[in-house]
């Protein structure tokens, strides 16, 4: 079964900093790849998703991600956080549908905090 | 759109007494639901995924069970609870053909005491 790293577990920045979210997977095929994102006291809600095509995939909010196949990575990026990005992140996997398997994984998830 | 259904929102229970989480699904018909576990600093672990009526795939040899007794319906259950069970569990699905974003329900905490 495929799974999920997220390195980083919490991510303190200032307001404006850059942001880069490490998240790798292990899965040798096709795979949907996914970050979505839990503020506090509210359900997960998806940022950005990828399933093929431009690698690069841009997401609400100013968030974007770019997969890398050969490295297996699928990083969360925002050139300018704001205060209201504070919250956990989580990035996830499921294999392609051409695959007979449903499941859907997650990372353990990285808290980001940012200070206004 | 589609939305999940999970009650109780917050749980406690005393150890060896039994449990049953309910999810329920609206907005969309046959699809992959699952339940995970989010334990402090752990992430959302899968214990549990279904892709229809009576099929259920299990990720980790627990002390819970799952059963999906309709289409938009799923349950977590226990016999015998124990302290190591005390957890965020947390019902998702993915609803229809090609639709891969997942929603989620509101979550139940549990305390098992």
């Amino acid at each position: 079964a495929q799974s999920v790293s997220q390195h980083n577990h919490h991510v303190i920045l200032s307001e404006a900093a850059s942001l880069e979210l490490g998240c790798n997977y292990s899965y040798g095929g096709t795979v949907n790849l996914f970050w979505y994102v839990q503020y506090p006291g509210q359900h997960l809600q998806l940022l950005l998703k990828y399933f093929s095509g431009d690698p690069l995939v841009k997401g609400i909010k100013g968030f974007e991600a770019e997969f890398i196949k050969s490295k297996f990575s699928f990083n969360l990026r925002k050139p300018s956080v704001q205060w209201s990005d504070t919250a956990e992140y989580f990035c996830a996997v499921m294999p392609g549908i051409l695959y007979n398997n449903n499941d859907m994984r997650f990372g353990a998830g990285t808290r980001l905090t940012v200070k206004p | 759109s589609q939305t999940i259904h999970q009650w109780p929102a917050t749980l406690v229970q005393p150890v060896g007494s039994p449990l049953s989480l309910e999810c329920t699904v609206e907005g969309t018909s046959n699809p992959n639901l699952y339940w995970y576990r989010q334990a402090a600093g752990r992430g959302l672990q899968l214990l549990f995924y279904s892709v229809g009526i009576g099929q259920i795939s299990s990720e980790v040899p627990q002390n819970l069970s799952a059963s999906r007794p309709q289409d938009r319906q799923f349950i977590l259950s226990s016999k015998k609870l124990l302290l190591s069970d005390s957890g965020f569990y947390l019902c998702a699905g993915l609803g229809g053909t090609g639709n891969t974003e997942a929603f989620f329900g509101q979550g139940t905490r549990l305390t098992v005491v």
